[in-house]
C-alpha cells in the first residue's frame, strides 16, 4: 500500500524557522515533492527531490533521504503570508507519473 | 511556467444533475492530466488519470459511471459528475504533466 504521513498542524512564530516533516511508504519512488496550498486555492509547487540531500531555494530547503523515506521542508524567516498547508507528495514509479498526496501540515505562523 | 485553467471555477447544482468540469493546458499540450478531489482541511485525492485518446484510469474506490472522464484532445480533458448528491460537494483540481504537475485552480462544486 501507500502511506505518506505528515503532521497535521504546526504553529510558528513569524521570523522564525519550522521544519514540517514527511515520511512514505510507497511501492515505487521517482521523486518526491513539496506543495504550498492557501485555503481555497490550487497548490503551488515548491521543491522536488529525486537525490538524496539538500535542496535550497531561497527561504525554502527540501531534504530526501531516501534508505529513511524521509523528507523535510525547512522554512526559513517565516513570514506571515507563509500560514498555509504543506503537502508532500510522491510520485510513483510507473509511467504515468501520478502524485500521492500526504494528509497535508496546517502551518499558522503568528506574529 | 505552465498555465493550466478550469471552468467553472464554481458552480452550485440541484441534486440529481449532472456537472461537466473543463480542463484546459493553455501553452502546452498534457497527454495526461489527473483530477483531484479535496474536502476540506483534507488533503487531494487522486480520482483518475486522464489519458489522451484512451480511457482514463481509475483509482480504487472512485466509481468511473459517476465521474465521467473524457481526454479528447491534447489541451482539453473534462470531468462530468453525473447524478450528483450533496456528499459529491467538494473542490475539484485537474492537474496537467510536463515534467513536473501543473495544477488549475480548483473548481468548487456545490450540490443542494
Amino acid at each position: 500500500g501507500q502511506n505518506i504521513d505528515q503532521p497535521t498542524e504546526m504553529t510558528a512564530t513569524e521570523g522564525a524557522i519550522v521544519q514540517i516533516n514527511c515520511t512514505y511508504q510507497t511501492s515505487g519512488f521517482n521523486g518526491l515533492f513539496w506543495y504550498q496550498q492557501h485555503a481555497g486555492e490550487a497548490p503551488t509547487f515548491l521543491s522536488y527531490n529525486v537525490l538524496d540531500g539538500l535542496e535550497e531555494k531561497g527561504r525554502f530547503s527540501s531534504f530526501l533521504s531516501r534508505s529513511k523515506g524521509y523528507s523535510y521542508l525547512l522554512l526559513k524567516e517565516l513570514q506571515m503570508k507563509d500560514s498555509a498547508s504543506y503537502l508532500c507528495a510522491v510520485r510513483a514509479e510507473d509511467s504515468s507519473y501520478k502524485l500521492i498526496f500526504g494528509s497535508g501540515t496546517r502551518l499558522l505562523v503568528r506574529p | 511556467g505552465a498555465v493550466v485553467s478550469q471552468h467553472p471555477s464554481w458552480v452550485i447544482c440541484k441534486s440529481g444533475t449532472s456537472v461537466k468540469i473543463e480542463c484546459r493546458s493553455l501553452d502546452f499540450q498534457a497527454t495526461t492530466m489527473f483530477w483531484y478531489r479535496q474536502f476540506p482541511k483534507q488533503s487531494l485525492m487522486l480520482m483518475a488519470t486522464s489519458n489522451e485518446g484512451s480511457k482514463a484510469t481509475y483509482e480504487q474506490g472512485v466509481e468511473k459511471d459517476k465521474f465521467l472522464i473524457n481526454h479528447a484532445s491534447l489541451t482539453l480533458s473534462t470531468l462530468t459528475v453525473t447524478s450528483a448528491h450533496p456528499e459529491d460537494s467538494s473542490f475539484y483540481i485537474c492537474s496537467a504533466n510536463q515534467n513536473e504537475q501543473y495544477f488549475g485552480p480548483g473548481t468548487r462544486l456545490t450540490v443542494t
